[in-house]
């Protein structure tokens, strides 16, 4: 059975320019959940989405979004880029009722 | 709101030796306790997870502990070996379609 699958794995941007982050779920997993790890930090929530539907966003500023497919695999955008969006995003995923998480192994973003 | 404390943020032993991490939460209604390991570069992985309706659990050389009365839980690790150097999460949650809450992470180094 395939991972939860992110793309890509690292991307350089230029401060102000917009980026999109991929994710795909396991396969029958309905909630994506996307996280921005900061070098050696924990990991912050950013964004929830289940069953196409925006659950719940953490503290982040609305130039973070997102969005959910029929499919169920997951989009997150970050817009007007600056230096300290630099971090490692991760998107998991989970089965509705199951507790656990799977997560992919994450987008490098470096924001120059 | 809910929150997860976690403690050590840093665990230094020698390799051989047994390691405590501890966490303790504040929802009362929280039922389900995951942990998670994360190597450098990957995303985290579940390791171990329990639910309210036992105290321990153990899964060869890891184990959770849960003291539902004073709201905490424990990940011991015996016999410590260098593959276990990572840095580790707790988490939280109701069990069900609802979202983890998540430690600050405690980085365990394992001494040759």
């Amino acid at each position: 059975e395939a991972g939860v699958t992110q793309s890509p794995t690292h991307l350089i941007k230029t401060r102000g320019q917009q980026v999109t982050l991929r994710c795909s779920p396991i396969s029958g997993h309905t909630s994506v959940y996307w996280y921005q790890q900061a070098l050696g930090l924990g990991l912050q929530f950013l964004l929830w989405y289940d069953e196409g539907e925006e659950r719940n966003r953490g503290n982040f500023p609305p130039r973070f979004s997102g969005r959910q497919f029929p499919n169920y695999s997951s989009e997150l955008n970050v817009n007007a880029l600056e230096l300290e969006d630099s971090a490692l995003y991760l998107c998991a995923s989970s089965l509705e009722g199951a507790g656990g998480y799977t997560f992919g192994s994450g987008t490098r973003l470096t924001v120059v | 709101g809910e929150n997860v404390e976690q403690h050590p943020s840093t665990l230094s032993v020698q390799e051989g030796d047994s390691a405590v991490i501890k966490c303790t939460y504040s929802d009362s209604a929280s039922n389900y306790f995951p942990w998670y390991k994360q190597e450098l570069g990957k995303g985290p992985q579940l390791i171990i997870d329990i639910r309210s309706n036992v105290g321990e659990k153990k899964d060869q050389r890891i184990a959770v502990t849960l003291n539902k009365t004073a709201k905490h839980f424990s990940l011991h690790i015996t016999e410590t070996q260098p593959e276990d150097s990572a840095v580790y999460f707790c988490a939280a949650s109701r069990w069900g379609n609802y979202q983890l809450i998540w430690g600050a992470g405690t980085k365990l180094i394992i001494k040759p």
